[in-house]
């Protein structure tokens, strides 16, 4: 499968606990997007990496959030101290610099439920 | 106010029938426009992009006005398979080259057979 593909596909913690979530983007793809979906609404743009570079984030992400992609290939979410308000799906996109720009693949997203 | 606005439906409709979709969006420099599917628990999917001139793809036609700021999709001949969250989708123009996108609430349509 050369698809975006994330982990874990559903996460259950408690409050206040922190996590970690995978996103590996297609292989060729050098930009990457993190964004969040709750129930009945569209999905919220989070935070962009061009490369390695982090070049946008989002007022929607508070200092208990951080994002990395560190070799431009692979990128991590994490959430610290995470709150009931963080529930969410947790979804990631990439796309092709030279691409339209509406041609984002996304993955199966990771799904939090914060007790 | 929400940047890109939607009725979130349902819109229940039988199989054949014709449905349109629209959408409105708040910022007028925004740059591109397109329309994603949602399958229930799925990730979204670019269905089209939408251009001022229209554009059409199979019983799917899509249109963009710039002046009023108003996007359609308009679906012909429904199909059980069509069933799915229609999301309104807009780059604005001040990301520069981030591309981001900016979804609406998405509008749910069940075809019903």
């Amino acid at each position: 499968d050369t698809g975006v593909s994330q982990d874990p596909r559903h996460k259950i913690t408690k409050r206040g606990q922190n996590v970690t979530f995978r996103c590996d983007p297609i292989s060729e793809h050098n930009r990457l997007y993190w964004y969040r979906q709750t129930l009945g609404q569209g999905p919220e743009f989070l935070t962009y990496f061009q490369n390695e570079a982090q070049l946008e984030k989002s007022r929607l992400l508070s200092d208990r959030f951080s994002a990395e992609r560190p070799k431009g290939s692979f990128s991590t979410l994490e959430i610290q101290r995470t709150e009931q308000g963080d529930s969410a799906m947790y979804l990631c996109a990439s796309s092709f610099l030279a691409g339209g720009p509406g041609e984002q693949f996304f993955g199966p997203g990771t799904r939090l439920t914060v007790l | 106010r929400k940047e890109v606005e939607q009725d979130p439906g349902p819109f229940n409709v039988p199989e054949g029938a014709t449905v349109a979709f629209n959408c409105t969006y708040s910022n007028s420099a925004s740059q591109s426009f397109f329309w994603y599917r949602q399958d229930c628990r799925k990730e979204p999917k670019l269905l089209m992009s939408v251009y001022s001139s229209g554009n059409e793809d199979g019983r799917f036609t899509a249109q963009l006005n710039r002046a009023s700021q108003y996007i359609s999709l308009l679906i012909r001949d429904s199909k059980l398979s069509d069933s799915a969250t229609y999301l309104c989708v807009v780059t604005p123009s001040a990301s520069g080259a981030t591309n981001k996108l900016i979804f609406g609430t998405g509008t749910l349509l069940a075809v019903q057979p």
